[in-house]
């Protein structure tokens, strides 16, 4: 088993710039969920799909960030017109459904806007 | 308020020394996760506890749901060990976990 797999690992980008994170949940899992770390803040929630379909975004900044999950085995993670207070590793997790499972974490995108 | 608090915030133990980290949760929890993460590497998780008392090799862990509060428990610490411990919940189900600042564990040789 791969575990979750995510890509690019290390992203830089200028101010401004288009910024496309990818994840691959484990084989099987329906649940993909997506977090953002900072020291400052934190590891917060962002957004949730079950079985494709978009469950919870309640943590997503309303502009610029979006999140889709096109198929079964990978979901994206989109920042547009990227700041610099977006730097931060960007986390995904999988579950076999969501709710009270557990969640398994991907090593991380960490992105830094210059 | 922060939903979940760790403490302490960081321990320095001697190698051999047992770890002994708690975490308060504000609200209920119908699930709770311990992860380990070492230096700018991934979360891994640990253990999955909501109540009761779970062991796995050197860990144990302690969740008294009432008391909203659960403790992670390092038996013979090794220098291994050393990095950050993460407390999770999840509130009614909702999936999405809420972590908290964790625990900074070095061990020393």
């Amino acid at each position: 088993n791969a575990g979750v797999i995510q890509t690019p690992r290390h992203k830089v980008t200028g101010k401004g710039q288009e910024a496309t994170l990818w994840c691959e949940p484990i084989s099987g899992h329906s649940a993909v969920f997506w977090y953002r770390q900072t020291i400052v803040q934190g590891l917060e929630f962002l957004t949730y799909f079950r079985n494709q379909a978009p469950i919870d975004d309640s943590g997503m900044p309303k502009e610029r960030f979006s999140a889709q999950m096109p198929n079964q085995s990978h979901s994206t993670l989109k920042i547009q017109s990227t700041q610099p207070q977006d730097s931060a590793v960007y986390l995904c997790a999988s579950s076999v459904w969501g709710g009270q499972d557990t969640q398994y974490f991907g090593p991380g995108t960490r992105l830094l806007v210059l | 308020g922060q939903q979940v608090q760790q403490s302490p915030a960081s321990l320095v133990l001697q190698e051999g020394e047992n770890a002994e980290l708690q975490c308060n949760f504000s609200s209920t929890a119908t699930q709770l996760q311990w992860f380990y993460q070492s230096p700018g590497g991934s979360l891994v998780s640990l253990l999955s506890n909501p109540s009761g008392t779970k062991h796995t090799g050197r860990l144990t862990s302690t969740t008294v749901t009432k008391e909203r509060r659960s403790s992670l428990h390092i038996s013979s610490s090794q220098t291994t060990d050393s990095g950050t411990y993460l407390c999770a919940i999840d509130n009614y189900n909702q999936g999405k976990l809420i972590f908290g600042q964790g625990t900074k564990l070095s061990i020393k040789p």
